[in-house]
């Protein structure tokens, strides 16, 4: 059983509206990291969280990890119909890389 | 650079046979995984790699089989299809867990 929830299963926005995702993990981690998959096909790597850090920019992404609250969050700013895809919070201890549930996000033009 | 090449992309089986996917990396990569995606899920770990000569389990290992006989190649072993394995499966590769990990385009397999 996978020990990641994202939240929501499935988001719908407007082209150029800000994008929340959530994910919730139970146990504790090294890092944190964030994927995206378009259409059923491979992965796409975005970004990383440390454990001891709070929050991180790239681009028009930024996340943040609360470890007290185990989760974290992830904005896409400025959405584009690009951005549609699944968004995967991927949690490792050690060597063990764990996903969570996924984030359908659908951008409408 | 190639990346993580996976073969076949599409393959079916019949219930009981078994089957091989092939993974490949050219980055020189300690770390490998294989993956199964199942219909609006996410990936669930089957089995792991550190480096050659070095596997372990993950979430959903069972009726499935690694080896790690070189740093580039880390092939997924089905014993004996089951309909229950009809999936997605992703391999992947990186230079350590610090780091994301390199995604190969997945082998979609169907069981019937």
């Amino acid at each position: 059983s996978q020990q990641g929830e994202e939240d929501p299963q499935a988001l719908s926005i407007q082209e150029g509206e800000n994008a929340t995702m959530n994910c919730s993990y139970k146990t504790s981690i090294n890092n944190l990291q964030w994927y995206r998959q378009n259409s059923g096909r491979g992965l796409v790597h975005l970004i990383l969280i440390r454990s001891n850090e709070r929050e991180k920019h790239s681009g028009r992404l930024r996340v943040t990890l609360d470890t007290s609250k185990k989760s974290s969050s992830l904005l896409i700013t400025a959405s584009r119909a690009a951005d549609t895809a699944s968004y995967f919070c991927v949690f490792s201890g050690t060597y063990k890389y764990i996903f969570g549930t996924g984030t359908r996000l659908k951008v409408l033009a | 650079n190639a990346g993580v090449t996976q073969t076949p992309k599409f393959q079916v089986l019949k219930t009981g046979q078994s089957m091989t996917l092939q993974c490949a990396q050219d980055m020189n990569h300690e770390y490998m995984s294989w993956y199964r995606q199942d219909p609006g899920m996410g990936l669930r770990l089957i089995h792991y790699s550190v480096g050659a000569g070095i596997t372990d389990q993950g979430e959903v290992p069972n009726g499935y089989n690694v080896s790690r006989s070189t740093t580039e190649d880390f092939p997924l072993r089905l014993l004996s299809a089951a309909p229950s394995q009809t999936s997605v499966y992703f391999c992947a590769s990186s230079y350590s867990p610090e780091r994301g990990y390199t995604f190969g385009s997945g082998t979609r397999l169907t069981v019937v």
